[in-house]
């Protein structure tokens, strides 16, 4: 049984670009889920996905966006890329209906210059 | 690798002896309760939970209180080691958003051999 895997695992971008970060889920969770981890503080949630439509979105703005394929891979889209978006991006998958038997990434730093 | 928490409170203990690590969650309405550790580098992990109708569980070598009073969770380890040494997050899902999980600032725990 494979984990939930990532990539890139790091990545540079110029403010005002646009980036996409991948991720795998774990075998047998349809349910992705992604998270945004600023140095020194908790995730944040982004946005959920099932059947390949958005489940949930925390507050974030609408340049962040996904997508979930039928496999039930993920990919999350960030657009305008600003300075404060340089974080450790999570993803996290889970059978439906799970109430946090999540299952996390390594993650992928995504840093803004 | 990544490093995680580089500004959270730091609990330092001896190897061998007990941990406790609080965390206070805000919405009296979260019914289900998580505790993740996350070392330099991975995602976090799933270390305990415990429902809202439960005062305490117990897994091995650690143990999870929670007083729905107060709005209080604490994580218990008992004969710390050094591999315990990692920065550890509550989090809470009210359900709401797409079963999102809320998480705590985080503490980082130091083991000291």
């Amino acid at each position: 049984e494979t984990g939930v895997t990532q990539s890139p695992t790091h990545l540079i971008k110029t403010r005002g670009q646009q980036v996409t970060l991948r991720c795998s889920s774990q075998s047998g969770h349809n349910t992705v889920s992604w998270y945004q981890q600023a140095l020194g503080q908790g995730p944040q949630f982004i946005f959920q996905y099932y059947r390949e439509e958005e489940n949930g979105r925390g507050n974030f703005p609408p340049r962040f966006s996904g997508l979930q394929f039928p496999n039930y891979s993920s990919e999350l889209n960030v657009n305008a890329l600003e300075l404060d978006d340089s974080a450790l991006y999570l993803c996290a998958s889970s059978p439906m209906g799970a109430s946090g038997g999540y299952t996390f990434g390594s993650g992928t730093r995504l840093t803004v210059v | 690798g990544e490093s995680v928490g580089l500004h959270l409170p730091t609990l330092s203990v001896q190897e061998g002896d007990n941990s406790i690590i609080n965390c206070a969650y805000s919405n009296s309405a979260s019914d289900y309760f998580i505790w993740y550790k996350q070392e330099s580098g991975k995602g976090p992990q799933f270390i305990i939970d415990i429902r809202s109708n439960m005062d305490k569980r117990q897994g091995q070598r650690v143990t999870v209180l929670l007083n729905k009073t107060v709005k209080h969770l604490s994580l218990q380890i008992a004969a710390t080691q050094p591999g315990d040494s990692a920065v550890y997050f509550c989090a809470e899902n009210s359900g709401n958003a797409g079963n999102m999980l809320t998480f705590g600032g985080g503490t980082r725990l130091m083991v000291k051999p």
